[in-house]
C-alpha cells in the first residue's frame, strides 16, 4: 500500500533562518506531488506542484521554492523564512491520471 | 474570488443527533467533488469523490450526494469518534478547497 512521510511534525525557526521540508511517497510510482499551507479558519492553499522529477510548478508567488530531486521526494525550501510563512504545511500525491489527493501528517511550523 | 463555501463554520451535536454540512461551489467545469476529514494536528483524511449531479456515496454513519450547485455530508446518529473538521475540495485543474466545517459531537 503506498504511504506517504513527511517531517519534521513540528518546527520552530528564527526569522531569517532556512527552511527544507522533505516529503517522501512509497508504494507508488511516478505520482503528481503537491504542497499545501493551511492558515487557521481557511481552506487549503496550494503551493506547489510536480507532475515529475524537476518539474515545479508554482500557483502563489512567495518566499518559497520546491524540488523533486527523486521520483518520489518532494522538498519545501526557504533562504530566508518570514513571520508570515508561519503555519501549517501539507505534502501530498495523487496517481497521475487522477484526482484524489492523499495527505501526510504535516508540519506546524512558527516562524519566531 | 471563492470557489468553494462551506457552512456552518462550526456544528455542535448530541450524539445521535443527525444533521447536515453544506459545500456549495462556483467553478463551471466540475471535475470532482471531495470531502477529506481533518482531526486537529493532523493531514487530511480522504473520504469521498463525487463527479455528477444525483450521486451518492456513503461510509459508515456519513453520506455524500452532490447536486449542480453543492454537495451535502449527513451525519447519521453521530457518535463523539465523529468529531472533527470535514473539508470539501472541488477540482478544475487543481483541488481548491473550502474552509471547512468543524463537528463537535457530544456523548
Amino acid at each position: 500500500s503506498q504511504t506517504i512521510h513527511q517531517w519534521p511534525a513540528t518546527l520552530v525557526q528564527p526569522v531569517g533562518s532556512p527552511l527544507s521540508l522533505e516529503c517522501t511517497v512509497e508504494g507508488t510510482s511516478n505520482p503528481n506531488l503537491y504542497w499545501y499551507r493551511q492558515a487557521a479558519g481557511r481552506g487549503l492553499q496550494l503551493l506547489f506542484y510536480s507532475v515529475g522529477i524537476g518539474q515545479i510548478s508554482s500557483e502563489v508567488p512567495q518566499n518559497l521554492s520546491a524540488s523533486r530531486p527523486q521520483d518520489r521526494q518532494f522538498i519545501l525550501s526557504s533562504k530566508k523564512l518570514l513571520l508570515s510563512d508561519s503555519g501549517f504545511y501539507l505534502c501530498a500525491w495523487s496517481v497521475q491520471g487522477t484526482r484524489e489527493a492523499f495527505f501526510g501528517q504535516g508540519t506546524r511550523l512558527t516562524v519566531v | 474570488e471563492d470557489q468553494v463555501t462551506q457552512s456552518p463554520e462550526a456544528l455542535r451535536l448530541q450524539e445521535g443527533e443527525s444533521s447536515s454540512l453544506n459545500c456549495s461551489y462556483t467553478v463551471s467545469g466540475l471535475r470532482g467533488l471531495f470531502w477529506y476529514r481533518q482531526d486537529p494536528g493532523k493531514g487530511p483524511e480522504f473520504l469521498f469523490t463525487l463527479y455528477s449531479a444525483g450521486e451518492e456515496k456513503e461510509k459508515e454513519r456519513l453520506k455524500a450526494t452532490l447536486t449542480k450547485k453543492e454537495s451535502f455530508l449527513h451525519i447519521t446518529a453521530p457518535k463523539p469518534e465523529d468529531s472533527a473538521t470535514y473539508l470539501c475540495a472541488v477540482h478544475d485543474y487543481k483541488l481548491s478547497f473550502g474552509a471547512g466545517t468543524t463537528v463537535t459531537v457530544r456523548a
